[in-house]
């Protein structure tokens, strides 16, 4: 099982339309959650972190469900610009002989249509 | 401006060449990383350092070499014994340890994409 799954899409979405997608974990000790947004070809940049109380960056939501071990992004009022692949990284829990490294989701795609 | 740059862009390579691609950063972080994407598959580490002089393995080091002999730079060699080198290589930096240590909030350079041909 991956570390780090999530649905690859792709989402098609109406501009002006909201979309949401989730992102499941295996390590119920992971300590850390981030979206990085990357665009075709390019290097992913961040786009938020995760904190447990969840939280709102403009049109983005990003929930936190550690029972569930999920994490959410909700993005309202979609613009033809937030067409992307949305990458969900965890961080692993730090331990004796491993640092608490990034585990990468392969992406959920979103396609925002006029 | 403060960023990580990554050269070349594109890389071509001939099967049993050695090749060395860049990664300069003028962020002052501490740590800096290696990693390869695929398509259709998540980024994974080849190799990441903590502090100059020193670097460790990633999850899938075979093939492949790093220095770290300034702060601002970690190179990577992808070596003749890397058997399938073409991918997309993404160096990446971090703020500094803050308590606890580890990996923080990753920047990333805009990649160089390498072909064998």
């Amino acid at each position: 099982r991956k570390e780090v799954e999530q649905d690859p899409g792709p989402f098609n979405v109406p501009e002006g339309a909201t979309v949401a997608f989730n992102c499941t974990y295996s390590n119920s000790a992971s300590q850390s959650f981030f979206w990085y947004r990357q665009d075709c070809r390019k290097e992913p940049k961040l786009l938020m972190s995760v904190y447990s109380s969840g939280n709102e960056d403009g049109r983005f939501t990003a929930q936190l469900n550690r029972a569930s071990q999920y994490i959410s992004l909700l993005i309202r009022d979609s613009k033809l610009s937030d067409s992307a692949t949305y990458l969900c990284v965890v961080k692993s829990p730090m331990t004796t002989d491993s640092w608490g490294k990034l585990q990468f989701g392969a992406g959920t795609q979103v396609v925002v249509t006029p | 401006d403060g960023g990580i740059t990554q050269s070349p862009k594109y890389l071509f390579r001939k099967e049993g060449q050695n090749v060395t691609l860049s990664c300069e950063q003028n962020l002052n972080h501490d740590a800096m990383y290696w990693y390869r994407q695929d398509p259709g598959q998540g980024l994974r580490l080849i190799y990441y350092s903590q502090i100059v002089n020193d670097f460790q393995k990633g999850d899938i080091a075979e093939g492949y070499s790093v220095s770290r002999e300034k702060k601002e730079s970690f190179p990577l060699t992808v070596t003749s014994a890397q058997k399938n080198p073409t991918a997309f290589y993404l160096c990446a930096s971090s703020s500094p340890r803050g308590a606890g240590g580890g990996a923080d909030t990753q920047y990333f350079g805009p990649g160089t994409r390498l072909t064998v041909l």
